[in-house]
Formats: structure tokens, C-alpha cells, sequence
């Protein structure tokens, strides 16, 4: 079965501070993997997908497939970064698109 | 652009009734998909659709059933609600690259 595992609820930082937000997961094949942010107030919307390789809003996200991981990067933290982030799966374009727990960033002044 | 488009956005039910939550999308995307947000527990999928007429269970689908009434609409149904149903309920619906989301309803049952 697949799964989605983020290990921290809650990453606090300082502004331009870096921020690393940790996703792993399980599935036997070769899935599709993606960041979802949520801000306040606003509606869930893709960050970056691992299969375009691009930097969007200064964030990162590198594919592991050896240690089965997808983590999210920002060398320099911001304000506006404050958010909730998902890191979601899908093992076959038309199949179950499920996410992880969450992980709330925090950027303090 | 509309996009997907949730109804109601606030609801409020008593133990044991019913209510149906209705989500539209003009993208002409075919999957579609129904999740509860939880505190701590983050996105939990109930139903998805792959294509008008299928469906499939996701993590969470006791308690829930749903409708994929053509390829624009798929509506969540509770027949006899429980306050474990309390929740932030999602609908999103996805193309080729990406999944785009209801802006969500806010249910409490009592």
C-alpha cells in the first residue's frame, strides 16, 4: 500500500533562516511525487511536482529513490513562506492522489 | 475561471441526519477526489473517481458514499451523520499535471 510520511507538525524558523521539510514514502513502483502548500485563508495548490525539476518561490525538492524520499528546500526563508505543506503521492496518473500528515512552517521575524 | 466549486461552505448537522455535499468542476478533468481535513491527521481521502461511472474507496470511507453524477460532478453523501464526522471536507479534481481544490466545507455535526 502507499503511503506518505511527514515526520514534523511543526517547523519553526527564523527569517532567512533555511527550512527543510522531510517527506518519505512507501510504493514498490515509480510514483509520481508532489508539494502542496496551503495559506491561510487560501485554497491547496501545487508547489512543485518532482517530475519538472524547476524551483518555484525559491523552494526545492529533490527525488531519493534509494532512501525513498522527497524532501522540500528553501535556502532562505520568508515571511510569506508561513504555511501549511504537503507532500502528496500518486502511483499511476489516474489513480489515488493521497497525501501526508502535513507540516506547518512558521517564519518568524 | 471557476474551477472547482464546493457546496455549502459551512453546515451544521444533529447527530443522525443526512446531507449531501456537492462539488463541480469545469475542467473537464476526469479524476476527482473527496477528502476530510483533520488537526494532526492531514489529508485523508474518502472516495475518488477516475472517470465518470467508477469510483474507488480511499482511507476513510466508512460512514460515507458517493456520487459521480457525470463528468463534472461528484457529490459526497452522509447518510447518518456522527460528531466523528466533524471535519474541513475537500473536493479537488485533477488533470495531467495537477489537482485543483474546492475551497472546502466546514461541517460539525452535534
Amino acid at each position: 500500500a502507499q503511503r506518505v510520511t511527514q515526520p514534523e507538525k511543526l517547523l519553526s524558523v527564523f527569517k532567512g533562516a533555511p527550512v527543510e521539510l522531510k517527506c518519505n514514502y512507501s510504493y514498490s513502483g515509480s510514483p509520481e511525487l508532489f508539494w502542496y502548500v496551503q495559506y491561510s485563508r487560501q485554497r491547496l495548490q501545487l508547489l512543485l511536482r518532482h517530475i519538472s525539476r524547476e524551483s518555484i518561490k525559491g523552494f526545492t525538492a529533490d527525488l531519493n529513490k534509494g532512501e525513498t524520499s522527497f524532501h522540500l528546500k528553501k535556502p532562505f526563508a520568508q515571511e510569506e513562506d508561513s504555511a501549511m505543506y504537503y507532500c502528496a503521492l500518486i502511483p499511476v496518473s489516474w489513480g489515488k492522489l493521497q497525501f501526508g500528515a502535513g507540516t506547518q512552517v512558521v517564519v518568524t521575524p | 475561471n471557476a474551477g472547482v466549486t464546493q457546496t455549502p461552505k459551512f453546515q451544521v448537522l444533529k447527530t443522525g441526519q443526512s446531507m449531501t455535499l456537492q462539488c463541480a468542476q469545469d475542467m473537464n478533468h476526469n479524476s476527482m477526489y473527496w477528502y476530510r481535513q483533520d488537526p494532526g491527521m492531514g489529508l485523508r481521502l474518502i472516495y475518488y473517481s477516475a472517470s465518470e461511472g467508477t469510483t474507488d474507496k480511499g482511507e476513510v470511507p466508512n460512514g460515507y458514499n458517493v456520487s459521480r453524477l457525470n463528468k463534472r460532478e461528484f457529490s459526497l453523501r452522509l447518510e447518518s451523520a456522527a460528531p466523528s464526522q466533524t471535519s474541513v471536507y475537500f473536493c479537488a479534481s485533477r488533470g495531467e499535471i495537477e489537482a485543483f481544490f474546492g475551497q472546502g466545507t466546514r461541517l460539525t455535526v452535534v
